[in-house]
């Protein structure tokens, strides 16, 4: 099915552990973006990407890297994992024209660093 | 500092109630807000509002926006258990293509 696929769709980490989370997406959508939500608060931006080869920071990047070499996909790695990196992660893409609504999201990571 | 409050955080009704979902925003450089529906994981559309007292309508939602009071409402109509969600909103902004700051959502779970 078309989409943007996530994996893992769970993961514990220990405290210090690095681990990239995946997302992948077949729509040819330029614009592609990696949000966390947690309880109580907003989805909030952690990085961004328009384009392969181009990305750029969000709200909330510091403890995250990421790189888009492809249009297809979009990677979110952590460093060094920390406790207050537990949260629900979501990708998301749309097309350029549309960067204003009508994203589409992944089905979501739940991450838990103890 | 951009700010989007939803009201009520959650809200338990019976089916074939109908609700209003709120969400207020306080933001520099307004463009669009958005409506999402969000049942077990991925976020998915609803609406985008640019123009105010134009109601926006799909089946047995309806969304209207007030950009001098700066709201929004999402109605539910007859709603059913179905309509059971997180609903969000967000905003966008004129001077950014790439963010938009959201809402914590309203939790609306439908009783048979």
């Amino acid at each position: 099915n078309a989409g943007v696929t996530q994996t893992p769709k769970f993961q514990v980490l220990k405290t210090g552990q690095s681990m990239t989370l995946q997302c992948a997406q077949d729509m040819n959508h330029e614009y592609m973006s990696w949000y966390r939500q947690d309880p109580g608060m907003g989805l909030r931006l952690i990085h961004y990407s328009v384009g392969a080869g181009i990305t750029d920071q969000g709200e909330v990047p510091n403890g995250y890297n990421v790189s888009r070499s492809t249009t297809e996909d979009f990677p979110l790695r952590l460093l060094s994992a920390a406790p207050s990196q537990t949260s629900v992660y979501f990708c998301a893409s749309t097309p350029i024209d549309r960067v204003n609504y009508g994203y589409t999201f992944g089905s979501g990571t739940r991450l838990t660093v103890v | 500092e951009d700010k989007v409050v939803q009201s009520p955080l959650s809200l338990v009704v019976h089916e074939g109630d109908t609700v209003t979902l709120n969400c207020s925003y306080e933001v520099t450089n307004f463009r669009s807000l958005l409506w999402y529906k969000q049942e077990k994981k991925a976020p998915t559309f609803l609406f985008m509002l640019t123009s105010s007292g134009i109601e926006k309508k799909s089946g047995r939602l309806s969304s209207i926006l007030d950009k001098k009071e700066l709201f929004s409402i999402l109605n539910i109509t007859a709603t059913q258990t179905g309509d059971s969600a997180v609903y969000l909103c967000a905003v966008s902004f004129l001077d950014s293509n790439y963010q938009l700051i959201w809402g914590a959502g309203t939790k609306l779970i439908i009783k048979p």
